[in-house]
């Protein structure tokens, strides 16, 4: 199994809502990650977290605020977007030793 | 930082041709070079992987050839069928040493036509 679920699959949310992007996996890997992709455009790391630890933060927003609750659990929590965050926002596990990344289906989001 | 660029952006072959996109990397400390495809609303699915320890490996109708000292590494489709129609996306990494970074190239619109 090299699933990587994620919720919602679409969101729609106001500059002045807060909401969370979920993220789960169950194949054991200890590093997860948070990647952004706009249209016609490659993902771009934005989060890190390894063994449940934040270990590389992309100069991001702190409109955007990841959490790793547990091993199988990757959470980023969103307040205060603006329209140029819309996008689809991509979580990924590997191995934390490195190498076969496998990603979600991602969340559609879109700020109005 | 890595810098990975993707030729060509566009490509459409005719069903059963091979198709081959190429990407160049910068960072000689890069060891790890996976290959995504992405169809349409959906997230990128891992297709092959090679390391920098190995020149080549093939999987079925897909191989990944990577040259070192040039610093290129290239994506062989053969027999290509309609189903293979996606963008695709090369991507390097230096391993754990960066916290399993991926840099991605600019990708390719692989278009099979029937």
């Amino acid at each position: 199994d090299t699933e990587v679920t994620q919720t919602p699959k679409h969101l729609v949310m106001g500059m002045t809502n807060k909401k969370s992007l979920k993220c789960e996996q169950h194949m054991g890997h200890r590093a997860m990650y948070w990647y952004k992709q706009k249209a016609k455009k490659p993902p771009e790391l934005m989060f890190v977290y390894s063994y449940e630890k934040l270990s590389i933060n992309e100069s991001v927003p702190s409109r955007f605020s990841p959490e790793c609750p547990n091993s199988s659990l990757l959470n980023l929590h969103l307040h205060a977007l603006q329209p140029e965050d819309s996008a689809l926002y991509l979580c990924a596990s590997s191995q934390e030793r490195g190498g076969q990344a496998f990603f979600g289906q991602g969340t559609r989001l879109t700020v109005v | 930082g890595e810098n990975v660029e993707q030729h060509p952006s566009t490509l459409s072959v005719q069903e059963g041709d091979s198709a081959v996109i190429k990407c160049t990397y910068s960072d000689s400390a890069s060891n790890y070079f996976p290959w995504y495809k992405q169809e349409l609303g959906k997230g990128p699915q891992l297709i092959i992987d090679i390391r920098s320890n190995v020149g080549e490996k093939k999987d079925q109708r897909i191989a990944v050839t990577l040259n070192k000292t040039a610093k290129h590494f290239s994506l062989h489709i053969t027999e290509t069928q309609p189903e293979d129609s996606a963008v695709y996306f090369c991507a390097a990494s230096r391993g754990k040493a960066a916290g399993n970074k991926l840099t991605f190239g600019g990708g390719t619109r692989v278009l099979v036509k029937p």
